[in-house]
């Protein structure tokens, strides 16, 4: 079946980085794109990019330009995001979700910024 | 950037009973291929969002058909015939007419 898995759950300090996998199954990886999606605590959903596992090209939102790198590796169909310089705000789980549709998603990764 | 906005934000229903959900969008989500590209999610408890309905009315496969979808332009109606206890969670409309893809601020249903 189609299937997204995310990487386990991270905490990091103010001003340190995250990776963040998610590996793709069941279908064509290089077909769809791969939507990203954080959920702070107690808030709604937040775009926060995609990526065409094809070509590697990448849409960010404007609020995380120069801080979110998304990368993708077709010999593992694995999408990667990279958030650096990260706040206490960055708290969150993030998610991964295949368009179109946005079916499915992954089962989020926590990541917490804490000192 | 689209703004999505939701109401209620909150909504206690009780059992059998119906409920309505609004998403109004800053700019009409018509496309010139002919659709609306407006969607409904539901995100329970500890688990990540699940796809209810896509392009305003089209039900996801599995979906029961107690959930249904409306309206056009700017103004959508996700609606629940008969609330039942498994359906508590945090509902969202999300548009992908354009990017930055933008969801609404949600509204979070509970049973009384």
């Amino acid at each position: 079946q189609v299937q997204l898995v995310q990487s386990g759950a991270e905490v990091k300090k103010p001003g340190a980085s995250v990776k963040v996998s998610c590996k793709a199954s069941g279908y064509k990886f290089t077909g769809y794109f791969i939507h990203w999606v954080r959920q702070a605590p107690g808030h709604g959903l937040e775009w926060m990019g995609r990526i065409n596992p094809k070509s590697g090209g990448a849409t960010y939102a404007q609020k995380f330009q120069g801080r979110v790198i998304m990368t993708t590796d077709t010999s593992s169909n694995t999408i990667y995001m990279e958030v650096s310089r990260l706040r206490f705000d960055d708290t969150a789980i993030y998610y991964c979700a295949r368009e179109n549709w946005f079916d499915p998603w992954g089962q989020g990764t926590l990541v917490t910024v804490s000192s | 950037d689209i703004v999505m906005t939701q109401t209620p934000l909150s909504l206690s229903v009780t059992p059998g009973q119906p409920a309505s959900i609004s998403c109004k969008s800053s700019q009409s989500l018509l496309h010139s291929d002919g659709k609306t590209y407006l969607y409904w999610y539901l995100q329970k408890p500890g688990q990540p969002p699940q796809l209810l309905i896509y392009e305003v009315s089209n039900r996801f496969s599995g979906v029961p058909d107690r959930f249904s979808g409306s309206g056009s332009g700017t103004d959508f109606t996700l609606k629940l015939s008969r609330v039942e206890a498994d359906d508590v969670g945090l509902y969202s409309c999300m548009q992908s007419l354009q990017l930055p893809y933008t969801f609404g601020q949600g509204t979070k249903l509970e049973i009384k």
